[in-house]
């Protein structure tokens, strides 16, 4: 079962274009962090947002945590493909124990 | 610095045999996860360390399963006996409270029991 609901589970996009991922929680977020995989690889750590309404960016990746820390959005700017992955929202809900998200499949189309 | 390392990377076995996953955690931190990720499951916490201590095991799926940290820099993941269901990639993770205690992901061990 998932705690944390990621939209779209997967989209395509045109090099160049932007896009964005959703990550809904019924529940408050304590932590939000942002994760990339790429096939057969592990996790790679992107950003962490703790306060609402906070906003942070790497590179042409920005992550946003909503007022009320129930949502929070993975924007991309300007794709290129090694922006290609699985994009998965893991969430702070008990002490340690972090629930991810099932993760949204991004290909960026040349 | 080194991440987070894990062997084997790959591990083929027939059911009914003996598999030990390892992990060495990131020099410093206390913290120590073991999770599987499947496509129908998604990502799952196993097991959670802190100082090499075992806090919840509630997600080790049953007794097959078995996971110790005998020190600070070493844990291990076994299933014994293997079965075909247990295919998956198991994740290690490790973090340091520091306020944001975010975990760092291992390569992990791609799993297939024939």
């Amino acid at each position: 079962s998932q705690e944390l609901e990621q939209s779209p589970q997967s989209l395509i996009v045109q090099e160049g274009k932007n896009l964005t991922i959703n990550c809904t929680s019924s529940k408050t977020l304590y932590g939000l962090y942002w994760y990339k995989q790429k096939y057969g690889e592990g996790l790679i750590f992107l950003m962490m947002l703790q306060k609402g309404g906070e906003e942070k960016s790497h590179e042409k990746i920005t992550a946003k945590l909503d007022e009320k820390k129930q949502q929070s959005s993975l924007h991309i700017t300007a794709s290129q493909p090694s922006h290609a992955g699985i994009y998965l929202c893991g969430a702070d809900l008990d002490d340690y124990k972090l629930s991810f998200g099932a993760g949204t499949t991004v290909t960026v189309r040349a | 610095d080194a991440g987070v390392i894990q062997s084997p990377r790959h591990e083929v076995t027939e059911m009914g045999q003996e598999v030990t996953l390892r992990c060495k955690p990131i020099s410093g931190h206390n913290s120590l996860f073991w999770y599987r990720q499947t496509m129908m499951r998604g990502l799952e916490l196993l097991i959670y360390f802190n100082n090499n201590v075992p806090i919840d095991d509630s997600g080790m799926p049953e007794d097959r399963f078995s996971a110790k940290m005998p020190n600070a820099s070493f844990s291990t993941l076994k299933i014994q006996p293997s079965e075909p269901r247990d295919s998956a990639v198991y994740f290690c993770a490790s973090s340091f409270p520091s306020g944001s205690e975010t975990q760092y992901f291992g390569p992990g061990t791609r799993l297939l029991v024939l």
